[in-house]
């Protein structure tokens, strides 16, 4: 059974940071794209950061480029997302997604306040 | 960026009834559309993907048509565990991949 498990949240400041991780189990996870993606209160799903299944090719959305950094360690079947400059509309639950068979994670929230 | 719309917002149906909800893309997507459920407290679970395949261990009552701009996703005979938010997302031209605003069916 696919199991995607995020961890890391947190009440943090604007302008601070944190490191979110999703745990990828019952499959061959180096052999799999990734996706973070986060959802605000109250509103949609929204696309944050890509890897493949290599970590050669990332993409970010507009809004977190120059903030988030997207990596895997393969080894560890592990992903995450390092998330510096935090703004209040940064505020959502994020999910990591395996796109092949629509795998999501159960979500950890990360809210910026002070 | 491909603008994804739902329509309408709210839903409201009678247990049993059939409901159609619509997906628009502002320019072709091919049939690269999905469909995503999703409950109060949950992550959304997907549903349909190539806008009329659907995903594994989704009852027959869910399906998806449509291609290029236009796409429906009808539940034929809606049950109670059915009344949720449902979005469509579109991956033919990415990143970014895109969702609608989402539609919420209601019981009536």
């Amino acid at each position: 059974e696919v199991q995607l498990v995020e961890s890391g949240g947190g009440l943090v400041q604007p302008g601070g940071s944190l490191r979110l991780s999703c745990a990828a189990s019952g499959f061959t996870f180096s052999s799999f794209e990734m996706n973070w993606l986060r959802q605000a209160p109250g509103k949609g799903p929204e696309w944050v950061s890509f890897i493949n299944s290599g970590g050669e090719t990332i993409y970010y959305a507009d809004s977190v480029r120059g903030r988030f950094t997207i990596s895997r360690d393969n080894a560890k079947n592990s992903l995450d997302l390092q998330m510096n400059s935090l703004r209040a509309e940064d505020t959502a639950v994020y999910y990591c997604m395996r796109p092949h068979g629509g795998y999501w994670g159960q979500g950890t929230l990360v809210t910026v306040s002070s | 960026e491909i603008m994804m719309t739902q329509s309408p917002a709210t839903l409201s149906v009678s247990p049993g009834e059939r409901a159609t909800l619509s997906c628009r893309a502002s320019q072709s997507v091919n049939s690269n559309l999905a469909w995503y459920q999703q409950k109060p407290g949950q992550a959304p679970r997907l549903l349909i993907y190539g806008a009329s395949t659907r995903a594994t261990d989704i009852p027959a009552r869910f399906s998806g048509s449509g291609s290029g701009t236009e796409f429906t996703l009808t539940i034929s005979s809606l049950q109670s565990e059915d009344f949720a938010v449902y979005y469509c997302q579109q991956y033919n031209d990415w990143p970014p991949l895109t969702f609608g605003g989402g539609t919420k069916v209601e019981i009536k």
